[in-house]
């Protein structure tokens, strides 16, 4: 059984750009979902995906967007980068809501300057 | 509003000592308790859950906790703790039908030889 994996690990932008990163899920796992973790603070929830729809959303703006493909991997797109974007962002998969768990990959350390 | 709250930011213990981590939540519904555990530079990994039942919840690593609905409370035990302990933990609350984790700010657990 394949955990969730994320990439990159670390990433480097520039305030203004634009940047993708990747989630692959849990293997049997159709629910993917997306925190942000600041340093120094819990996760917070940013979307979930069910069936390459988002099901939910939290308080992050419209640049904060995803998308999820057939085979539940997953994607976290964040436009016009500003700096407190830097966070490590981590990615979650489950069966359904998440009701037994979620399983979380390592994230992807995202430093914008 | 459904929060989390970990009033200990750290608490140091020495090894083979007793340790408690305190989590209290607020909801208005019935909730779905976690407890996470984050190592250094890694995703968050699930140590026990209370959903339903037995309010004495067993999880790995020889951890436990207890869902304490008249105080609001699901606090962490261990009684004896490892260095390798030492970690980052993460109490989260969810409710049912819901697709988010609240996530506390975190409690660093220091286990000194």
């Amino acid at each position: 059984e394949t955990g969730v994996t994320q990439s990159p690990t670390h990433l480097i932008k520039t305030r203004g750009q634009q940047v993708t990163l990747r989630c692959s899920s849990q293997s049997g796992h159709n629910t993917v979902s997306w925190y942000q973790q600041a340093l120094g603070q819990g996760p917070q929830f940013i979307f979930q995906y069910y069936r390459e729809e988002e099901n939910g959303r939290g308080n992050f703006p419209p640049r904060f967007s995803g998308l999820q493909f057939p085979n539940y991997s997953s994607e976290l797109n964040v436009n016009a980068l500003e700096l407190d974007d830097s966070a490590l962002y981590l990615c979650a998969s489950s069966w359904g809501t998440a009701t037994y768990g979620y399983t979380f990959g390592s994230g992807t350390r995202l430093t914008v300057v | 509003a459904q929060s989390v709250t970990q009033l200990d930011s750290q608490v140091p213990v020495f090894e083979e000592a007793p340790v408690e981590l305190r989590c209290n939540y607020s909801s208005s519904v019935s909730v779905y308790l976690f407890w996470y555990v984050q190592y250094p530079n890694q995703g968050l990994q699930l140590l026990l859950k209370y959903l339903s039942g037995s309010t004495l919840v067993k999880g790995i690593n020889g951890f436990e906790a207890e869902f304490n609905k008249s105080q609001t409370s699901f606090h962490l035990r261990k009684p004896s703790v490892h260095i390798s302990d030492t970690a980052e933990y993460f109490c989260a609350a969810s409710t049912s039908g819901t697709y988010k984790y609240i996530f506390g700010t975190g409690t660093r657990l220091k286990v000194l030889a």
